[in-house]
């Protein structure tokens, strides 16, 4: 099994504040890399697909890069709406998610 | 708009086997594939299975010897059966729908249904 490990497990920022959150894979998954967002009794939402690509609708704040096992996503300019907890997954093999990122107000 | 609503029991008893279905709205259901995930607190988010229409059907390891995901294009439901579930199954349960055989990742969830195992 693929392992995905997160990190921070939790970060602390403002509104306008720009955030990382990195996604590490247990082996290589070439850009087989999707990000999600899910706001608390809500389901999980597409953010980016392939590593960097943006599913559409999704503000061009967001942003991810990476390939192989290390990955990021990058919020520029936090927006209240924004706080949520993140979720990276591996689609290289079956599918495996990582734990969670929480993006709390500081 | 194609939505997802999930339904089912909601509390089920150890040994027995859950049922979950997943209603498809305002889309067609042979076109694409179609995922159960489930979410506790203590395993995070898990894949639990997908399928097509065109009869491809695969699930998690972990979880192959208890699990059937169906179509039933009739009525636009995927469902979802575990059986011998215990109290590690008591997790919120989405339907979701993988957009395309490019990559398997999910473009649309439905809300989830939480499912508890309890006597």
């Amino acid at each position: 099994d693929i392992q995905m490990t997160q990190s921070p497990s939790t970060l602390s920022a403002s509104v306008g504040d720009t955030v990382t959150i990195t996604c590490r894979a247990s082996q290589s998954i070439s850009s087989w890399l999707a990000w999600y967002q899910q706001m608390p009794g809500k389901a999980p939402k597409l953010l980016i697909y392939k590593a960097s690509t943006l599913e559409s609708g999704v503000p061009s704040r967001f942003s991810g890069s990476g390939s192989g096992t290390e990955f990021t996503l990058t919020i520029s300019s936090l927006q209240p709406d924004d706080f949520a907890t993140y979720y990276c997954q591996q689609y290289n093999s079956w599918g495996t998610f990582g734990q969670g990122t929480k993006v709390e107000i500081k | 708009q194609v939505q997802l609503r999930e339904s089912g029991p909601g509390l089920v008893k150890p040994s027995e086997t859950l049922s979950l279905t997943c209603t498809v709205s305002g889309g067609s259901i042979t076109d694409f594939y179609w995922s159960w995930i489930r979410q506790s607190p203590e395993k995070g988010l898990e894949w639990i299975g997908f399928t097509h229409h065109n009869g491809i059907t695969d699930y998690n390891p972990s979880l192959r010897s208890r699990v059937t995901v169906s179509l039933d294009t009739s009525k636009d439901q995927v469902s979802l059966k575990l059986s011998s579930v215990t109290a590690a199954d008591t997790a919120v349960y989405y339907c979701a729908r993988v957009p395309s055989t490019l990559g398997w990742y999910f473009d649309l969830w439905g809300r989830g249904t939480l499912l508890t195992v309890s006597s």
